[in-house]
Protein backbone atom coordinates (compact mmCIF):
# COMPACT_ATOMS: atom_id res chain seq x y z
CA UNK A 1 0.00 0.00 0.00
CA UNK A 2 1.20 3.67 -0.86
CA UNK A 3 1.89 5.50 2.11
CA UNK A 4 1.66 9.60 2.19
CA UNK A 5 3.58 11.59 4.11
CA UNK A 6 2.89 15.21 4.46
CA UNK A 7 5.24 18.18 6.59
CA UNK A 8 5.24 20.13 8.35
CA UNK A 9 1.45 18.79 10.28
CA UNK A 10 1.28 22.47 11.45
CA UNK A 11 2.73 25.46 10.94
CA UNK A 12 1.79 29.27 11.93
CA UNK A 13 1.96 32.06 9.38
CA UNK A 14 1.63 35.57 9.08
CA UNK A 15 -1.51 37.65 6.58
CA UNK A 16 0.55 37.62 3.40
CA UNK A 17 3.16 35.48 3.61
CA UNK A 18 3.80 32.53 1.14
CA UNK A 19 2.98 29.54 2.86
CA UNK A 20 4.07 25.88 1.30
CA UNK A 21 3.49 22.28 2.10
CA UNK A 22 4.69 18.95 1.04
CA UNK A 23 3.50 15.99 0.59
CA UNK A 24 5.46 12.77 -0.22
CA UNK A 25 4.32 9.14 -1.43
CA UNK A 26 5.94 6.11 -0.37
CA UNK A 27 5.87 5.09 -4.22
CA UNK A 28 5.31 6.92 -7.29
CA UNK A 29 1.33 7.52 -7.91
CA UNK A 30 2.04 10.20 -11.28
CA UNK A 31 -0.19 13.07 -10.82
CA UNK A 32 -3.04 11.61 -9.29
CA UNK A 33 -2.79 14.04 -6.15
CA UNK A 34 -5.04 15.83 -5.18
CA UNK A 35 -5.02 18.58 -2.11
CA UNK A 36 -8.40 19.38 0.27
CA UNK A 37 -9.40 22.01 2.62
CA UNK A 38 -11.02 21.47 5.96
CA UNK A 39 -12.12 24.35 8.01
CA UNK A 40 -12.85 23.93 11.43
CA UNK A 41 -16.17 22.33 11.69
CA UNK A 42 -16.71 21.61 7.44
CA UNK A 43 -16.77 19.67 4.79
CA UNK A 44 -13.22 19.05 2.94
CA UNK A 45 -13.09 21.24 -0.11
CA UNK A 46 -11.35 20.11 -2.99
CA UNK A 47 -8.31 22.62 -3.77
CA UNK A 48 -6.11 21.25 -6.54
CA UNK A 49 -6.49 17.83 -8.20
CA UNK A 50 -4.34 15.86 -10.92
CA UNK A 51 -1.21 17.45 -8.89
CA UNK A 52 -1.66 21.08 -10.19
CA UNK A 53 -5.27 21.69 -11.76
CA UNK A 54 -7.26 24.12 -9.56
CA UNK A 55 -10.87 23.35 -8.77
CA UNK A 56 -13.62 25.75 -10.18
CA UNK A 57 -14.03 28.31 -7.48
CA UNK A 58 -10.42 28.10 -5.66
CA UNK A 59 -9.09 31.13 -5.28
CA UNK A 60 -5.54 31.73 -7.94
CA UNK A 61 -3.00 32.22 -4.64
CA UNK A 62 -3.47 28.20 -4.27
CA UNK A 63 -1.31 26.17 -6.43
CA UNK A 64 0.01 22.63 -6.60
CA UNK A 65 3.10 21.09 -7.81
CA UNK A 66 5.00 17.90 -8.23
CA UNK A 67 4.64 14.43 -9.94
CA UNK A 68 5.80 10.63 -9.11
CA UNK A 69 6.36 11.19 -5.17
CA UNK A 70 6.90 14.63 -4.38
CA UNK A 71 4.03 17.49 -4.41
CA UNK A 72 3.82 21.01 -3.01
CA UNK A 73 0.43 22.88 -2.04
CA UNK A 74 1.46 26.49 -1.94
CA UNK A 75 -0.50 29.69 -0.90
CA UNK A 76 0.83 32.32 -2.28
CA UNK A 77 -0.46 34.77 0.16
CA UNK A 78 -2.17 33.91 3.27
CA UNK A 79 -5.35 35.29 3.78
CA UNK A 80 -7.35 34.87 7.45
CA UNK A 81 -10.15 32.89 5.90
CA UNK A 82 -6.93 29.97 5.00
CA UNK A 83 -6.84 28.96 8.62
CA UNK A 84 -7.71 25.31 8.26
CA UNK A 85 -5.74 21.56 7.62
CA UNK A 86 -4.75 20.74 4.35
CA UNK A 87 -5.16 17.12 3.64
CA UNK A 88 -3.47 15.30 0.40
CA UNK A 89 -4.82 12.51 -1.26
CA UNK A 90 -3.44 9.36 -3.37
CA UNK A 91 -6.04 8.43 -5.50
CA UNK A 92 -3.68 6.48 -7.90
CA UNK A 93 -3.92 3.21 -6.84
CA UNK A 94 -6.29 1.82 -4.23
CA UNK A 95 -6.07 1.25 -1.21
CA UNK A 96 -6.68 5.49 -1.71
CA UNK A 97 -4.94 7.34 1.15
CA UNK A 98 -4.87 10.42 2.64
CA UNK A 99 -2.09 12.34 4.36
CA UNK A 100 -1.94 13.02 7.78
CA UNK A 101 -2.56 16.26 7.33
CA UNK A 102 -1.04 20.10 8.31
CA UNK A 103 -2.81 22.74 10.48
CA UNK A 104 -2.55 25.91 9.56
CA UNK A 105 -3.23 28.92 11.64
CA UNK A 106 -2.10 32.88 11.61
CA UNK A 107 0.73 34.15 13.95
CA UNK B 1 -27.36 21.73 -7.74
CA UNK B 2 -25.55 18.46 -6.74
CA UNK B 3 -26.11 17.14 -3.54
CA UNK B 4 -25.35 13.97 -1.24
CA UNK B 5 -27.03 13.15 2.05
CA UNK B 6 -26.16 10.69 3.99
CA UNK B 7 -28.10 9.05 6.61
CA UNK B 8 -28.20 6.05 9.55
CA UNK B 9 -25.79 6.78 11.30
CA UNK B 10 -26.11 6.30 15.22
CA UNK B 11 -24.83 4.25 18.45
CA UNK B 12 -24.06 0.82 18.36
CA UNK B 13 -22.74 -1.67 20.82
CA UNK B 14 -19.34 -3.33 19.58
CA UNK B 15 -20.13 -6.02 16.91
CA UNK B 16 -23.25 -4.54 16.31
CA UNK B 17 -24.09 -3.46 12.61
CA UNK B 18 -25.40 -0.38 11.02
CA UNK B 19 -26.26 0.71 7.24
CA UNK B 20 -25.49 3.88 6.23
CA UNK B 21 -27.14 5.41 2.95
CA UNK B 22 -26.31 8.67 0.95
CA UNK B 23 -28.97 10.13 -1.21
CA UNK B 24 -27.67 11.84 -4.81
CA UNK B 25 -29.14 14.33 -6.44
CA UNK B 26 -28.20 16.53 -9.35
CA UNK B 27 -26.24 14.99 -11.60
CA UNK B 28 -26.37 11.60 -13.52
CA UNK B 29 -25.86 9.09 -10.74
CA UNK B 30 -24.26 6.60 -12.91
CA UNK B 31 -22.06 8.37 -14.53
CA UNK B 32 -20.01 9.08 -11.32
CA UNK B 33 -17.99 6.76 -8.85
CA UNK B 34 -18.54 7.21 -5.52
CA UNK B 35 -16.81 6.97 -1.68
CA UNK B 36 -16.51 6.97 1.43
CA UNK B 37 -14.37 8.79 3.74
CA UNK B 38 -14.81 8.77 7.16
CA UNK B 39 -13.16 11.27 10.36
CA UNK B 40 -12.84 10.02 13.70
CA UNK B 41 -12.87 12.32 16.76
CA UNK B 42 -10.06 15.10 16.19
CA UNK B 43 -8.08 13.14 13.60
CA UNK B 44 -7.66 13.29 9.79
CA UNK B 45 -9.63 12.55 7.05
CA UNK B 46 -9.75 8.05 6.26
CA UNK B 47 -10.59 6.98 2.88
CA UNK B 48 -13.04 3.84 3.18
CA UNK B 49 -14.73 2.12 -0.01
CA UNK B 50 -14.78 3.16 -3.54
CA UNK B 51 -17.05 1.91 -6.14
CA UNK B 52 -17.20 2.87 -9.80
CA UNK B 53 -19.97 4.32 -11.75
CA UNK B 54 -21.58 1.43 -13.04
CA UNK B 55 -20.25 -0.86 -9.87
CA UNK B 56 -17.99 -2.88 -11.54
CA UNK B 57 -15.10 -2.03 -9.53
CA UNK B 58 -14.69 -2.00 -5.39
CA UNK B 59 -12.23 -1.36 -3.45
CA UNK B 60 -11.74 -1.19 0.70
CA UNK B 61 -9.53 0.06 3.06
CA UNK B 62 -7.70 -2.87 4.84
CA UNK B 63 -9.04 -1.57 8.35
CA UNK B 64 -12.49 -2.53 6.99
CA UNK B 65 -12.03 -5.41 4.59
CA UNK B 66 -14.28 -8.18 4.96
CA UNK B 67 -16.68 -6.19 7.52
CA UNK B 68 -18.15 -3.45 5.89
CA UNK B 69 -19.95 -3.65 2.21
CA UNK B 70 -20.29 -0.96 -0.82
CA UNK B 71 -22.93 -0.76 -2.71
CA UNK B 72 -25.06 1.57 -4.82
CA UNK B 73 -28.42 1.64 -6.33
CA UNK B 74 -28.81 3.50 -9.21
CA UNK B 75 -32.70 2.88 -9.61
CA UNK B 76 -32.99 5.18 -6.23
CA UNK B 77 -29.91 7.45 -6.93
CA UNK B 78 -28.33 6.38 -3.71
CA UNK B 79 -25.15 4.90 -2.50
CA UNK B 80 -24.77 2.32 0.78
CA UNK B 81 -22.22 1.22 3.56
CA UNK B 82 -23.19 -2.15 5.09
CA UNK B 83 -20.86 -2.26 8.10
CA UNK B 84 -20.92 -5.84 10.36
CA UNK B 85 -18.88 -6.35 13.58
CA UNK B 86 -18.47 -2.97 14.20
CA UNK B 87 -15.38 -1.80 16.91
CA UNK B 88 -15.19 0.95 18.49
CA UNK B 89 -11.78 2.25 16.26
CA UNK B 90 -14.92 2.71 13.66
CA UNK B 91 -16.49 5.76 15.74
CA UNK B 92 -16.32 8.32 13.31
CA UNK B 93 -17.77 10.71 10.86
CA UNK B 94 -19.02 8.88 7.54
CA UNK B 95 -18.61 11.43 4.32
CA UNK B 96 -20.02 10.29 1.22
CA UNK B 97 -18.37 11.73 -1.60
CA UNK B 98 -18.31 12.06 -5.41
CA UNK B 99 -15.81 11.16 -7.78
CA UNK B 100 -15.49 13.78 -10.42
CA UNK B 101 -15.78 10.69 -12.96
CA UNK B 102 -17.02 7.24 -13.55
CA UNK B 103 -13.48 5.75 -12.78
CA UNK B 104 -12.59 5.16 -9.22
CA UNK B 105 -9.58 6.87 -10.27
CA UNK B 106 -11.03 10.74 -9.79
CA UNK B 107 -10.30 12.89 -7.28
CA UNK B 108 -13.35 13.55 -4.42
CA UNK B 109 -15.28 16.82 -5.38
CA UNK B 110 -18.79 16.80 -3.94
CA UNK B 111 -18.85 15.93 -0.17
CA UNK B 112 -22.01 15.16 1.81
CA UNK B 113 -22.64 16.74 5.36
CA UNK B 114 -21.76 13.50 7.16
CA UNK B 115 -23.56 10.92 9.32
CA UNK B 116 -22.49 10.04 12.68
CA UNK B 117 -21.39 6.16 13.97
CA UNK B 118 -20.40 5.79 16.98
CA UNK B 119 -19.78 2.66 18.63
CA UNK B 120 -20.01 1.72 22.23
CA UNK B 121 -21.45 -0.07 25.23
Amino acid sequence: DIQMTQSPSSLSASVGDRVTITCRASQGISNFLAWYQQTPGKLPKLLIYAASTLQSGVPSRFSGSGSGTDFTLTISSLQPEDVASFYCLNYNTAPFTFGPGTKVDIK
Amino acid sequence: EVQLLESGGGLVQPGGSLRLSCAASGFTFNNYAMNWVRQAPGKGLEWVSSISGRGESIYYADSVKGRFTISRDSSKNTLFLQMNSLRAEDTAVYYCARGSGSSVRNPFDVWGQGTTVTVSS
